[in-house]
C-alpha cells in the first residue's frame, strides 16, 4: 500500500529558527515528489518539486531533500517568519495517482 | 499566466441533490486533476483527465464523474450526494504530454457543504 506520513503533525516556533519537516513514504517507485503550502480553507501553492533522478531542490529559504532508498523526503525552511504560518503538504506521484500526507501545522511565533 | 480557477467557490446543496463544479487549468496546460479534501480523509484523488480522456481513477464510487473538453476546460459531477460528501473539492493542472512528471499547480478549491 503506497502511504504518505508526515511527522510532526503540528510544529510551534519563534521566530528565526531554523525548522526541519519529515515525509516518509512506504512505496519507493514513485515519479517525483512535492511539497506545497496550504493557508486555512486555501488551495495549496507548490513550494518544491523533486524529481525521483534528484536528490534536491531549493528555493529562497526552503531546501528540499529526497532519498529514495530510505522512503524519506525533508523541507527545510530557514530564519522562519510568522508568514510561514500554515500547512505544509507532501505529495508523491505514483504510476497512477498522487498520494498526500496529512500535511504538519507550522506557527511561527513573533 | 492565469492560475487555475475553479467556479464556483462555494456551494451549498441538500441530500440527494446533484452538483457540477467547473475547473478551468492554466493555459497550454492539459492535464487536469480533481482530489477531495476532508479533515477526516486529508486530500484524496479522484480522477486525472488528459486530452478529454480519463488517465486515471482514485477509488470513489460511480457517483463521482468528470470530463475535459476539448479546450482543457474540465467539469467534476457528483451525483445524489450523501453527507459525507460536504469537502474542499480542488482542482489541479500540469504540463503533461506523454509523462507525467511536471508540476502540479492547484485552483483555490470549491467548499461544497451538503445539508
Amino acid at each position: 500500500k503506497q502511504e504518505v506520513t508526515q511527522i510532526p503533525a503540528a510544529l510551534s516556533v519563534p521566530e528565526g529558527e531554523n525548522l526541519v519537516l519529515n515525509c516518509s513514504f512506504t512505496d519507493s517507485a514513485i515519479y517525483n515528489l512535492q511539497w506545497f503550502r496550504q493557508d486555512p480553507g486555501k488551495g495549496l501553492t507548490s513550494l518544491l518539486l523533486i524529481q525521483s533522478s534528484q536528490r534536491e531542490q531549493t528555493s529562497g529559504r526552503l531546501n528540499a531533500s529526497l532519498d529514495k532508498s530510505s522512503g524519506r523526503s525533508t523541507l527545510y525552511i530557514a530564519a522562519s517568519q510568522p508568514g510561514d504560518s500554515a500547512t505544509y503538504l507532501c505529495a508523491v506521484l505514483y504510476n497512477n495517482d498522487m498520494r498526500f500526507g496529512a500535511g504538519t501545522r507550522l506557527t511561527v511565533k513573533p | 499566466k492565469a492560475g487555475v480557477t475553479q467556479t464556483p467557490r462555494y456551494l451549498i446543496k441538500t441530500r440527494g441533490q446533484q452538483v457540477t463544479l467547473s475547473c478551468s487549468p492554466i493555459s497550454g496546460h492539459r492535464s487536469v486533476s480533481w482530489y477531495q479534501q476532508t479533515p477526516g480523509q486529508g486530500l484524496q484523488f479522484l480522477f486525472e483527465y488528459f486530452s478529454e480522456t480519463q488517465r486515471n481513477k482514485g477509488n470513489f464510487p460511480g457517483r463521482f464523474s468528470g470530463r475535459q473538453f476539448s479546450n482543457s476546460r474540465s467539469e467534476m459531477n457528483v451525483s445524489t450526494l450523501e453527507l459525507g460528501d460536504s469537502a474542499l473539492y480542488l482542482c489541479a493542472s500540469r504540463d503533461s504530454g506523454a509523462t507525467p512528471y511536471n508540476e502540479q499547480f492547484f485552483g483555490p478549491g470549491t467548499r461544497l457543504t451538503v445539508l
